[in-house]
């Protein structure tokens, strides 16, 4: 089945730096989300970028598509303990159905 | 404003007993989803509906069984809990976007749910 895949797994920066993980997938998309989880609690939404969007920002974050390559990029800038959460990427599957996840990076933002 | 609710929070089973997932939304969405959450493996999709009225089988379906039973609330039931159950599992809820395609999803907080 198609699925996300992020990388980095894990993430370890220092607060104030910039922080970047990829997500790849399989088959065409229609469009793709970026999510995050606090330890033991649900996914938050972060931001959604259509297929025929390269680019996207929402206040400290950036995220870029590649429909070429099948891949996107989510930049957290000048990063904070409170960004410390594991991020999903998530592509819809079908005609906007469901979606598929990845497993996610874990990033750890040190104080 | 509560969003996506999920009862129980927690729950302990013994393998072959069975029990139901209950999830409400009050954001008046048509779609709805179970997830299950394990280790490395990101969220896997159980179930879902598109609408009131109708389910569809997602990745993993097999020991599983949901009802819609209205457009607020979407079940999801173990009928004999095996180990391999044990899981966090998340519901989810969303609205359409322009086009036709599924917009962000709403979760819930989760339910740990652990097969002895």
């Amino acid at each position: 089945s198609q699925q996300g895949e992020e990388d980095p797994q894990a993430l370890s920066i220092q607060e104030g730096e910039n922080a970047t993980m990829n997500c790849s997938y399989k088959t065409s998309i229609n469009n793709l989300q970026w999510y995050r989880q606090n330890s033991g609690r649900g996914l938050v939404h972060l931001i959604l970028i259509r297929s025929n969007e390269r680019e996207k920002h929402s206040g400290r974050l950036r995220v870029t598509l590649d429909t070429s390559k099948k891949s996107s990029s989510l930049l957290i800038t000048a990063s904070r303990a409170a960004d410390t959460a594991s991020y999903f990427c998530a592509t819809d599957a079908d005609y906007g159905q469901n979606f598929v996840f990845g497993p996610g990076t874990r990033l750890s933002v040190l104080p | 404003n509560a969003g996506v609710t999920q009862t129980p929070k927690f729950q302990v089973l013994k393998t072959g007993q069975s029990m139901t997932l209950q999830c409400a939304q009050d954001m008046n969405h048509n779609s709805m989803y179970w997830y299950r959450q394990d280790p490395g493996m990101g969220l896997r999709l159980i179930y879902y509906s598109a609408s009131e009225g109708t389910t569809d089988k997602g990745e993993v379906p097999n020991g599983y069984n949901v009802s819609r039973l209205n457009k607020r609330e979407f079940s999801l039931r173990l009928e004999s809990a095996a180990p391999s159950q044990t899981s966090v599992y998340f519901c989810a809820s969303s609205g359409p976007l322009a086009g036709g395609y599924t917009g962000e999803l709403f979760f819930g907080e989760g339910s740990r749910l652990t097969v002895l």
